[in-house]
């Protein structure tokens, strides 16, 4: 079956401009998780969603938002793009919240900005 | 806040050979769980392992072993008959009981030579 797919894969944008990242999970998973990874702060969760609501959320700036379809599949906006936020933005599924279910990764977006 | 600590950023490994990876958590729940995740040049993070606080016995995947030491507050990573393969980020992950998000080490990249 088809693994957690993210779009597009790399992006390049300007400060100040704002960016859109899609995340679609493994079909029948219904929980999707955004996570920011950088050389310097590591990997850092942004926040997680579930049947549309957002369950959980990472210490960012409100710049950083998501949303969830009923498709389960999600977006991540982050808007002022600052140089800092050059990343690459990794998003997980899992067939539902809570610890007996597993996380399965996407390959990421990765995010210059310039 | 639980914290992980991986204080290794690199090792080598000559190939057939064995490695352990090292990794400390701290924090003041009892029942959470641990993983080691690895991140090749692909960039997608898969799960090599995982393990349950509440399980004495240490996981166990193929080539793939851990030492888990709850008191110690310590959960390292063997990989034995090192593979080309391997070479790769290796993260260490905490979540705790109630399935929120995963807390990162820095990770530690892993050298197999021929």
């Amino acid at each position: 079956k088809a693994g957690v797919t993210q779009t597009p894969r790399y992006l390049i944008k300007t400060r100040g401009q704002q960016v859109t990242l899609s995340c679609s999970p493994i079909s029948g998973h219904r929980s999707v998780s955004w996570y920011q990874q950088t050389p310097g702060q590591g990997l850092q969760f942004l926040f997680e969603y579930f049947s549309e609501t957002q369950r959980n959320k990472g210490n960012f700036p409100g710049r950083f938002s998501g949303r969830q379809f009923s498709n389960s599949r999600s977006e991540m906006n982050v808007s002022t793009l600052e140089l800092g936020d050059s990343a690459l933005y990794l998003c997980a599924s899992s067939l539902n919240p809570g610890r007996n279910y597993g996380y399965t990764f996407g390959s990421g977006t990765r995010l210059t900005v310039v | 806040a639980q914290t992980v600590t991986q204080s290794q950023p690199e090792m080598s490994v000559q190939e057939a050979e064995t490695v352990t990876l090292s990794c400390t958590y701290d924090t003041s729940e009892s029942d959470y769980y641990l993983f080691w995740y690895k991140q090749p040049p692909s960039r997608q993070m898969i799960l090599v392992i995982r393990q349950e606080a509440y399980k004495q016995q240490n996981a166990t995947e193929n080539r793939f072993s851990v030492n888990f030491q709850k008191a110690a507050k310590s959960f390292s990573l063997k990989i034995s008959d090192s593979q080309l393969g391997d070479a790769a980020m290796y993260f260490c992950a905490y979540r705790d009981e109630y399935g929120n998000k995963l807390v990162f080490g820095a990770g530690t990249i892993l050298r197999v030579k021929s």
